[in-house]
């Protein structure tokens, strides 16, 4: 595609309900970053992923939160037994490689836990 | 652990205004740095990625100067207008051993007054 793109664009859940939240970055990129935006904060860095593999994997705040990459594409974000503190945008980002290029990201998605 | 800051937090200013944005980070160890902008409700759109190497990067209206020893950033826009209205965000990359991490500041966010 043209650019990244997140899946749902918005997602409502109940508290204690798992979620999945999907990234599809640009075409040939290998990078490929998930970061978290709440309400009035700035964006928090989550997860870092070279082709399939995450060698930083830092940011990620609970063992709630997991991971994966498939086919050095599609990345999705899943979020175990969700708490309120958990509402947020959720951003994906890819670039084509890791030190010099430009990040490009998606639109993201809002997870709101009610 | 990469700290970043924007000055000032909020800006507003009548249309055709020429307009700095400041951004400080404390860890000069670092590959390059990008502005985005964030209009409300949306993802980070990229506006300049300026290299280590560089000290100035231009694009249309918008100038964007590196000092990396001092750990300084500053975006200049021409000629303001009612749609550069925008939050305002600086990232730069760490080069330390990981994940070349985009480090986010608050932004600053722009009125600009038609």
């Amino acid at each position: 595609g043209a650019g990244v793109s997140q899946s749902p664009s918005n997602k409502v859940t109940e508290k204690g309900k798992d979620v999945e939240l999907r990234c599809d970055p640009i075409s040939g990129h290998t990078a490929l970053y998930w970061y978290r935006q709440s309400l009035g904060q700035g964006l928090e860095f989550l997860i870092y992923f070279q082709g399939n593999s995450a060698p930083d994997k830092s940011g990620l705040p609970s063992d709630r939160f997991s991971a994966e990459r498939t086919g050095g594409s599609v990345s999705t974000l899943t979020i175990q037994r969700t708490q309120q503190e958990d509402s947020a945008v959720y951003l994906c980002a890819s670039s084509f490689r890791d030190m010099n290029t430009e990040a490009f990201f998606g639109q993201g998605t809002r997870l709101t836990v009610v | 652990k990469q700290e970043v800051t924007q000055i000032p937090a909020a800006l507003s200013v009548p249309e055709g205004e020429n307009l700095v944005l400041n951004c400080s980070f404390t860890d000069s160890a670092i590959y390059n740095l990008q502005w985005f902008r964030q209009d409300p409700g949306k993802g980070l759109t990229s506006l300049l990625l300026i290299q280590s190497s560089q000290r100035e990067q231009t694009s249309g209206r918008l100038n964007a100067s590196l000092d990396k020893s001092s750990g300084r950033s500053t975006l200049y826009i021409a000629a303001s207008q009612p749609g550069d209205s925008a939050t305002y965000l600086c990232a730069p990359r760490d080069s330390g051993a990981g994940s070349y991490q985009l480090t986010f500041g608050k932004g600053t966010k722009l009125s600009v007054i038609p």
